[in-house]
């Protein structure tokens, strides 16, 4: 079954804007982790947080996490054309959602 | 940065044919990899399992028998889809965890997508 559920299902955005997807789970978690998949393509990972950590950033992309609502939240920053993409988050039980399509417009 | 490798990217073959996939980890050791099937806009579904040295795990709904997995070392996992019909068209995709630790990403290979006649 899936843990993981993104939110919006789809998001399309001027260069330069940022973009926030979300993404909410059932279970108690260890950790949780983005990842990113390019149209036919595999997933490549971005970032796991950790279920005592709050906030994570790495470059333009900042994941929090709030365990009391089963939720977290994925930041880009500054988008550029080269972010279009699928995000999907995942739990440590390997579920995954059916992921946020974003599109950047140049 | 850890690197998988799936092969084939894709295949296109009569239906009835065996096909097999391969996933392989290229910079790390991975006792568990992971085996996914993907529709068309739609998430990532888990297969099963695949635990070198010992027999796969397979998801509620998967025919194992249907789906062969052989684990047989710590960077190579194959799956094999035996008498492939048109309904098993999708897109497949690999992954493998670093053996290292608790906590590790999995790293997924590129996907083989299979189209069958």
């Amino acid at each position: 079954s899936q843990q993981g559920e993104e939110d919006p299902q789809a998001l399309s955005i001027q260069e330069g804007e940022n973009a926030t997807m979300n993404c909410s789970y059932k279970t108690s978690i260890n950790n949780l982790q983005w990842y990113r998949q390019n149209s036919g393509r595999g997933l490549v990972h971005l970032i796991l947080i950790r279920s005592n950590e709050r906030e994570k950033h790495s470059g333009r992309l900042r994941v929090t996490l709030d365990t009391s609502k089963k939720s977290s939240s994925l930041l880009i920053t500054a988008s550029r054309a080269a972010d279009t993409a699928s995000y999907f988050c995942a739990t440590d039980e390997l579920s995954f959602g059916a992921g946020t399509t974003v599109t950047v417009r140049a | 940065g850890a690197v998988v490798s799936q092969h084939p990217s894709w295949v296109i073959c009569k239906s009835g044919t065996s096909v097999k996939i391969e996933c392989r980890s290229l910079d790390f050791q991975a006792t568990t990899m992971f085996w996914y099937r993907q529709f068309p806009k739609q998430s990532l579904m888990l297969m099963a399992t695949s635990n070198e040295g010992s027999k796969a795990t397979y998801e509620q709904g998967v025919e194992k028998d249907k789906f062969l997995i052989n684990h047989a070392s710590l960077t190579l996992s194959t799956l094999t889809v035996t008498s492939a019909h048109p309904e098993d068209s999708s897109f497949y995709i690999c992954s493998a965890r670093d053996s290292g630790g608790g906590g590790q990403p999995q790293h997924f290979g590129d996907g083989t997508r299979l189209s069958i006649l």
